[in-house]
């Protein structure tokens, strides 16, 4: 069964440009969750998804990036205009909807590293 | 401060030794997961835990849900070991992991 991915793997763009992260979670994984790392600095959750709904977004930055998983199936992360502190790497991480959270382990893909010039 | 504190931050260890991280919190935690990246590479789960402990191979984990710690343990260390180690804990009633900075783990021949 194939894992979590995410496209591209790297992207390297300039202050003010369009980015658009991909995340394709594991087949049947209602949970979908982006996380972000910076330079130096520890993993922070932006948001997570249960099917197509925003369950919490309370970690996203500011209004500058939008996330959209319509059909409940693969989500995309817009950065719209990027910024030089949005650099760092993208995680994207699904898990199954179960009863008890305590066993909702969740599958990362292998990030997409965002460089802004 | 941190919710979620590891260390130490850097470790090196000669192949054979016996490796210890530690990670601490703060908060009610459904679960802890503790997760590894090697350079260049994506975030593999090893363990999660909500109580007692856990063996994979050469990898132990342990949780004390009353004292807030939970410690990595691998034994007979490999240079394949080399790699970031992350602890990250579920808080209770939520579905976002919160993360600890990492270990950085080098293993010399």
């Amino acid at each position: 069964e194939a894992g979590v991915t995410q496209f591209p793997s790297h992207s390297v763009i300039e202050k003010g440009q369009t980015v658009t992260l991909r995340c394709d979670p594991i087949s049947g994984h209602d949970n979908l969750y982006w996380y972000r790392r910076v330079m130096g600095k520890e993993i922070k959750f932006l948001l997570h998804f249960v099917k197509e709904s925003k369950q919490d977004e309370s970690g996203m930055p500011n209004n500058r990036f939008l996330a959209e998983r319509t059909g409940g199936t693969y989500s995309t992360l817009k950065v719209q205009p990027a910024e030089l502190e949005d650099s760092g790497v993208y995680f994207c991480a699904s898990s199954q909807v179960r009863a008890s959270r305590s066993y909702n382990e969740q599958f990362f893909g292998p990030g997409t590293r965002l460089t802004v010039l | 401060k941190n919710e979620v504190e590891q260390s130490p931050q850097n470790l090196t260890a000669q192949e054979g030794e016996f490796i210890t991280i530690n990670c601490s919190y703060s908060v009610g935690i459904s679960a802890l997961h503790w997760l590894q990246q090697h350079p260049g590479g994506g975030i593999v789960s090893l363990f999660m835990l909500s109580s007692g402990k856990k063996k994979h191979g050469r990898l132990i984990a342990t949780i004390n849900i009353q004292e807030k710690h939970s410690s990595l343990h691998i034994t007979a260390s490999h240079p394949r070991d080399s790699a970031v180690y992350i602890c990250a804990v579920r808080r209770y009633n939520t579905d976002k992991l919160i993360f600890g900075t990492g270990t950085r783990l080098q293993v010399f021949p």
